[in-house]
């Protein structure tokens, strides 16, 4: 199947400093990418839908200042959280969808864990 | 509005005995449906889906589910629970060809000896 990487893993960050965390489609390309977050023990709320080449479209009380996405290109997403702060902690994890197929197949990264201190 | 409901937030089965976690959806359209499995501290990897076709669907590691229109439900089944199964499970629905999912709660599947 095709592979969707995250970088970083993990980070810890100190509060009032932005964190960069890159969502990379490896073998395919993706003109749409899904950012969700997910509080522990808790379900995926998405965030945003980010569009290669245009806007993201983020999701009703998702704060588009704050939650900065950026589609560069065609295998790359990356989503910003500016000023974080402790309540920002979370897990994040981007999906990707191919194409081509009778149902676009959306695949999963390996999620990003954030700690703000 | 379009939702997903996973009845029980966590399922205790004996290791070898049958594993059932439910999934209903509420639309009188059927949706694209999937079932997932996570891992503490990572990402979503995926069992199953039904998209079209046959409504019995058969996943990876021995899972199965059965589409049901009349009951908008998504059961997902495992004969024989191994310790291995032990996970995060959501059940997803979509109603656009990769458009964004809607997730469900989750069930957390504990296995025990």
């Amino acid at each position: 199947g095709a592979v969707v990487s995250q970088h970083p893993s993990r980070v810890i960050c100190k509060s009032g400093t932005s964190v960069k965390i890159e969502c990379r489609s490896l073998d395919f390309q993706a003109t749409t990418m899904f950012w969700y977050r997910q509080f522990p023990k808790k379900s995926l709320m998405l965030m945003a839908t980010s569009n290669e080449g245009s806007k993201a479209t983020y999701e009703q009380g998702v704060e588009k200042d704050k939650f900065l996405i950026n589609h560069a290109s065609l295998t790359l997403s990356t989503l910003t959280v500016t000023s974080a702060h402790p309540e920002d902690s979370s897990f994040y994890i981007c999906s990707a969808p191919t194409s081509g197929r009778s149902y676009n197949e959306q695949f999963f990264g390996p999620g990003t864990r954030l700690t703000v201190l | 509005a379009q939702s997903v409901t996973q009845l029980g937030s966590h399922v205790s089965v004996s290791e070898g005995a049958l594993v059932l976690l439910r999934c209903n959806y509420s639309s009188s359209v059927p949706p694209y449906l999937f079932w997932y499995v996570q891992y503490p501290n990572q990402g979503l990897q995926l069992l199953l889906k039904y998209t079209t076709g046959a409504t019995l669907v058969k996943g990876i590691n021995g899972f199965e589910a059965e589409f049901k229109k009349s009951e908008t439900s998504f059961h997902l089944t495992k004969p024989s629970a191994h310790m291995s199964d032990a996970a995060e499970y959501f059940c997803a629905v979509t109603w656009n060809q990769g458009g964004k999912l809607i997730f469900g709660q989750g069930t957390e599947l504990s296995v025990k000896p």
